[in-house]
């Protein structure tokens, strides 16, 4: 089945301690991107990447990390959480930049205390 | 920031009405996207349409796109319960290589 997969759902930590949420396409997707979603605010992009090893800012990249060494997987890093990342995640990928209908993972609930 | 707006923020219809909400943006764009997402799922890709389009149907959708006015509309027609949602526009815009999502609108449908 055709999906993107992200882990874990649930997540809740303390902060300042280093966490990974992965995140697995297995379409052959060019473009991954994740997102956190806010209350009011809609999906805001924290970072994106184009192919492996092209990774780029979105609009809210502060505190995170992400890398893209295989096309299939590309993983979030918060090196040292805080409150204010409190959030819901999303990965996306899309087959190509453009067009660039996007494919969602059941997202990744994470509190930090 | 060049994140979209939808409104209504919130609608609440009748099944078998009519359901509209609106999506304005602030760039020129390649195209726009409307996604809908269950409480608190994935996002699901509803229907795409290019900046040279101005109407676009898929079964009960109808979604229209007007660039002189930055804005685009999504109908949703003989709503269902299942409609039940909230629906985002999605704006690539032609320069750069991010994706803008807007606030979202939430429907309920009243059986």
């Amino acid at each position: 089945e055709a999906q993107v997969t992200q882990n874990p759902r649930y997540l809740i930590t303390v902060t300042g301690k280093k966490l990974t949420v992965t995140c697995s396409q297995n379409m052959n997707h060019e473009y991954m991107s994740w997102y956190r979603q806010d209350p009011g605010l809609g999906l805001r992009q924290i970072y994106y990447s184009m192919n492996v090893e092209v990774t780029d800012k979105g609009d809210v990249p502060e505190g995170y990390k992400v890398s893209r060494k295989e096309k299939r997987n590309f993983p979030l890093i918060l090196e040292s959480p805080s409150p204010n990342q409190t959030s819901l995640y999303f990965c996306a990928s899309s087959p190509t930049r453009r067009p660039n209908e996007q494919f969602f993972g059941p997202g990744t609930r994470l509190t930090v205390l | 920031s060049q994140q979209g707006e939808e409104d209504p923020q919130a609608l609440s219809i009748q099944e078998g009405e009519n359901a509209t909400m609106n999506c304005s943006y602030k760039t020129s764009i390649n195209n726009l996207q409307w996604y809908r997402q269950n409480s608190g799922r994935g996002l699901v890709h509803l229907i795409l349409i290019r900046s040279n389009e101005r109407e676009k149907h898929s079964g009960r959708l109808r979604v229209t796109l007007d660039t002189s006015k930055k804005s685009s509309s999504l109908l949703i027609t003989a709503s269902r319960a299942a409609d039940t949602a909230s629906y985002f526009c999605a704006t690539d815009p032609n320069t750069g290589n991010q994706f803008y999502f807007g606030t979202g609108t939430s429907l309920t449908v009243i059986p």
